[in-house]
This record gives C-alpha cells, sequence and structure tokens, in this order.
C-alpha cells in the first residue's frame, strides 16, 4: 500500500479534460514536490511533470500539473487518442532515501 | 541524443544471481545519481535502488536490501544491479533512470528525467 493515493482509472472522451490526482496524508504531502510519468503500453515512463508544475522540454502544454494541501493533480486539456496510457506520481522522501511511487492510474480515451 | 539501454536480464532459478548494466550516453554520467525503478507483470512502478554520483551512497528499498547491489562505473558510463539470492517475486521489468536533484535558495527538488528500455528478469524453476 502506497503513502501516495491514485485512482485506479480515469477515462474521457477526445477533445475532453481530465484530471488525475495524486493524496498523501497532511504530514507527508505538503513537503514533497511531485513528479508525474506516463507510460505508454509496452514503453518506458516518460517524464511529464517536474517540481509540481514544470514541464521538461517535449511536452505538450495540454499537460499541467498543480499541487494544493494534501494532493497534486495532472490535468491533460485536449484529449487524445495517444494520451491513452498509465499515469504515476511519484515523489522523493528523504527519510526513506528513496523514490516513492503512486499505484498508477490508466487513462482510457473513449 | 541522452540515453541510456539497460541489459542483462533473463530466466533465473530462485535463489541464483544475475548483474543487470546500464550503458550511458550523451550526458555527464558522473554528474547524476542513477536509480533501477522495477515493474512486475500487470503491476505499478517499484523504486529499487539509487547510488550517489561519486558511488559512495547507495540506498535501497527494503525488500531487496541484502540482496542487490547498485554500483556505477563512471569511467564507462555504466550503471550496475547485481542480485543474489533472487525469488519469485523480483520478477519484473528493470528500469534505469537518471536522477536529477536541484537545491535552490528557498527550495529543492528531485526528478527522473532519462530512462532506459528495460530488461527483463524472471525468476522461476
Amino acid at each position: 500500500q502506497s503513502v501516495l493515493t491514485q485512482p485506479s482509472s480515469a477515462s474521457g472522451t477526445p477533445g475532453q479534460g481530465v484530471h488525475i490526482s495524486c493524496s498523501g496524508t497532511s504530514s507527508y504531502m505538503p513537503k514533497k514536490t511531485v513528479n508525474w510519468f506516463q507510460q505508454l503500453p509496452g514503453t518506458a515512463p516518460k517524464l511529464l511533470m517536474y517540481n509540481n508544475n514544470q514541464r521538461p522540454s517535449g511536452v505538450p502544454d495540454r499537460f499541467s500539473g498543480s499541487k494544493s494541501g494534501t494532493s497534486a493533480f495532472l490535468t491533460i486539456s485536449g484529449l487524445q487518442s495517444e494520451d491513452e496510457a498509465d499515469y504515476y506520481c511519484a515523489v522523493w522522501d528523504d527519510d526513506l532515501h528513496g523514490w516513492v511511487f503512486g499505484g498508477g492510474t490508466k487513462l482510457t480515451v473513449l | 541524443e541522452e540515453q541510456m539501454v539497460a541489459s542483462g536480464g533473463g530466466l533465473v532459478q530462485p535463489g541464483g544471481s544475475l548483474r543487470l548494466s546500464c550503458s550511458a550516453s550523451g550526458f555527464t554520467f558522473s554528474a547524476f545519481w542513477m536509480t533501477w525503478v522495477r515493474q512486475a507483470p500487470g503491476k505499478g512502478l517499484e523504486w529499487v535502488a539509487s547510488v550517489k554520483t561519486d558511488g559512495h551512497e547507495e540506498n535501497y528499498v527494503g525488500s531487496v536490501k541484502g540482496r542487490f547491489l547498485i554500483s556505477r562505473d563512471n569511467a564507462a558510463n555504466s550503471l550496475y544491479l547485481q542480485m543474489n539470492n533472487l525469488r519469485a517475486e523480483d520478477t519484473a521489468v528493470y528500469y534505469c533512470a537518471r536522477f536529477g536533484h536541484y537545491i535552490g535558495y528557498y527550495y529543492q527538488y528531485y526528478y527522473m528525467d532519462v530512462w532506459g528500455k528495460g530488461t527483463t528478469v524472471t525468476v522461476s524453476s
């Protein structure tokens, strides 16, 4: 059981927007900066967002991140069929000296 | 192009050993921490181990402590994971990833921005 909780699934139709949440406890989450990863079927994860809301170069601006209190959010606007993938949040835990991943959210584009 | 290529996976019996390698190119390997992340079949991502830039600090997830050893050779731009006393639950695709750390005046953040394609480890008799 991860300390980061994500919904197991999410869905939307092309052109719609979708939000994926990543929740932690009040004593844990506020101190962390969140990464988001996209994993297309059969491929390695790809960094989508770091430091809560910063996009690496090459990531479309349809993807945005935010964090408030105990939750972080990945928002995808203007959904496209190629966005169908698994999405993971992750934080570096200074006490564990390791990375902690959320359980992942499977996004289906209907 | 910044990239990493993992290799060394295969089929091994329970209790056996395997050594994974990850070759890096296109960036200054010695400037970054490195990490291994695994994914069991049909499951999510799990951090396995990380190693500091100079190889002098290592961290492991509890389930592999005492069995796995992460190391690096900066001269060869290579990362390794020696896996001993393997168990069925170690069956997974293993990814190597570059691990960055930004330290600013008011805040710091961490990220994993370059990932290798993964190598498959199957532990079965």
